[in-house]
């Protein structure tokens, strides 16, 4: 059972546009939210997060959005560079303390220039 | 300010062996999870550990203990090796009660 998912495994964008990578959950008891980047050969790094409080947050040309009605969010990055080029995984955890972190699969941007 | 790091970076072992990987957490955090990422898969976790206990496990079987030691680092054991042992695990540390945890380069655990 897929808690959290990412369905589209890959995205092409043009430089200079915009970039929205979605993910959808389950799991209600979800409060918490982060959107990792992961280049080959290195371990995710940390881009962005949300709490189930806020309906947004954003950190330079990242934005992150929560719809908790439709357990859906997004990524927005604007605008794309040729550097944002990786797998774009979110994962998402309830309140536990423990942030006990569920992956989705990953999208795979490309960013043409 | 040193990051996270792991190591061996790859690892070759053959089924039934042990295996013991390790990871150094960020300067200040004291919480570390570990997470086994398989070929075309998100990262899924395995447990995290606090203060030297384990705080949280995943749905994984008994042959994967851990460690975490007085200067926080940690090791994951995995003992009798199967086969979809094999993929990249990953180590990431936080600051108590934050959520944002920084990932480890991973170590490449191939199993034959």
């Amino acid at each position: 059972d897929q808690q959290v998912k990412q369905n589209s495994p890959s995205l092409s964008v043009q430089e200079g546009r915009i970039s929205i990578l979605n993910c959808d959950y389950t799991n209600s008891m979800f409060d918490y939210f982060l959107w990792y980047k992961k280049y080959p050969a290195e371990g995710p790094t940390f881009l962005i997060s949300i709490s189930s409080i806020k309906d947004k947050n954003e950190d330079g040309r990242f934005t992150v959005f929560l719809n908790k009605s439709a357990k859906h969010l997004s990524l927005h990055i604007v605008p794309s560079q040729p550097g944002d080029s990786a797998v774009y995984f979110c994962a998402a955890s309830a309140a536990s303390g423990t942030y006990k972190y569920i992956f989705g699969t990953g999208t795979r941007l490309k960013v043409l220039a | 300010e040193t990051g996270v790091t792991q190591s061996p970076t790859h690892l070759i072992k053959t089924r039934g062996q042990q295996v013991t990987l390790r990871c150094s957490s960020q300067s200040g955090h004291n919480t570390v999870s570990w997470y086994q990422q398989a070929l075309g898969q998100g990262p899924q976790f395995i447990f995290q550990y606090y203060r030297e206990e384990e705080n949280g496990r995943g749905n994984f079987p008994p042959r994967f203990s851990g460690l975490q030691f007085p200067n926080y680092s940690s090791e994951l054991n995995v003992n009798a090796l199967e086969l979809d042992d094999s993929a990249l695990y990953l180590c990431a540390s936080s600051l108590p009660g934050s959520g944002e945890q920084y990932f480890g380069p991973g170590t490449r655990l191939t199993v034959t």
